[in-house]
């Protein structure tokens, strides 16, 4: 079964840039059919989307994060990162990597969002 | 962007009972419609896609339905495990949002 681990660097000064890994694991991240997704928590417990990725390319960010992010998928390591620049103390947060399914259903697209993984605290703090 | 709300915010149940959690949408969002759970210190779970597809592996006490605006999760016949934070998510367009969470306690 798919797993998803994400690894990076814990703490982040402000106005850096925040770079994150999720490595893919029992699955190949070149499938079609899948997005690649990261989504944020922050502290007061709302989730937050931050974009995801398809392997032809297609991307697609929140706008709330005013240009900031940017996610690539690694298909030789078989895995996907986020950079998101100039953070401040708001991005703080617990990011996690999603991989999103894709499928037809009564003649629509659906989205599900499956596995997650475990999750990694990010603190921006000078 | 699409403002999902929830209500209650918090409820407690008993072992053994049924619960219903609801999820508003501003919008019209047809069946474009996620649930997840969530346990403390735990990555959200996929429950329920397409408002009332359950995710492979799901156990069929959870359940939902609903299209358009409003939407609902039931869960029967709780357990321990049950336990947890449930969010709602729309994916009808973007950026996809979840709604601010419904904590169940144990009565």
């Amino acid at each position: 079964q798919v797993q998803l681990q994400e690894s990076g660097p814990g703490l982040v000064k402000p106005s850096q840039t925040l770079s994150l890994i999720c490595t893919v694991s029992g699955g190949s991240i070149s499938s079609g059919g899948y997005y690649w997704s990261w989504i944020r928590q922050h502290p007061g417990g709302g989730l937050e989307w931050i974009g995801y990725k398809y392997n032809s390319g297609a991307t697609y960010y929140n706008p709330s994060l005013k240009s900031r992010a940017t996610i690539s998928l690694d298909t030789s390591k078989n895995q996907f990162s986020l950079n998101l620049s100039s953070v401040t103390v708001a991005d703080t947060a617990v990011y996690y990597c999603a991989r999103v399914g894709t499928g037809r259903l009564e003649a629509t697209i659906h989205h599900w969002f499956d596995p997650w993984g475990q999750g990694t605290p990010v603190t921006v703090s000078s | 962007d699409i403002q999902m709300t929830q209500s209650p915010s918090s409820l407690s149940a008993s072992v053994g009972g049924r619960v219903t959690i609801t999820c508003r949408a501003s919008q019209d969002i047809s069946s474009f419609l996620a649930w997840f759970q969530q346990k403390p210190g735990k990555a959200p779970k996929s429950l329920i896609y397409a408002a009332s597809s359950l995710q492979s592996g799901v156990p069929s006490k959870f359940s939902g339905s609903g299209s358009g605006t409003d939407f609902t999760l039931t869960i029967s016949s709780l357990q321990p495990e049950d336990f947890a934070t449930y969010y709602c998510q729309q994916y009808k367009s973007y950026p996809f949002t979840f709604g601010q969470g419904t904590r169940l306690e144990i009565k």
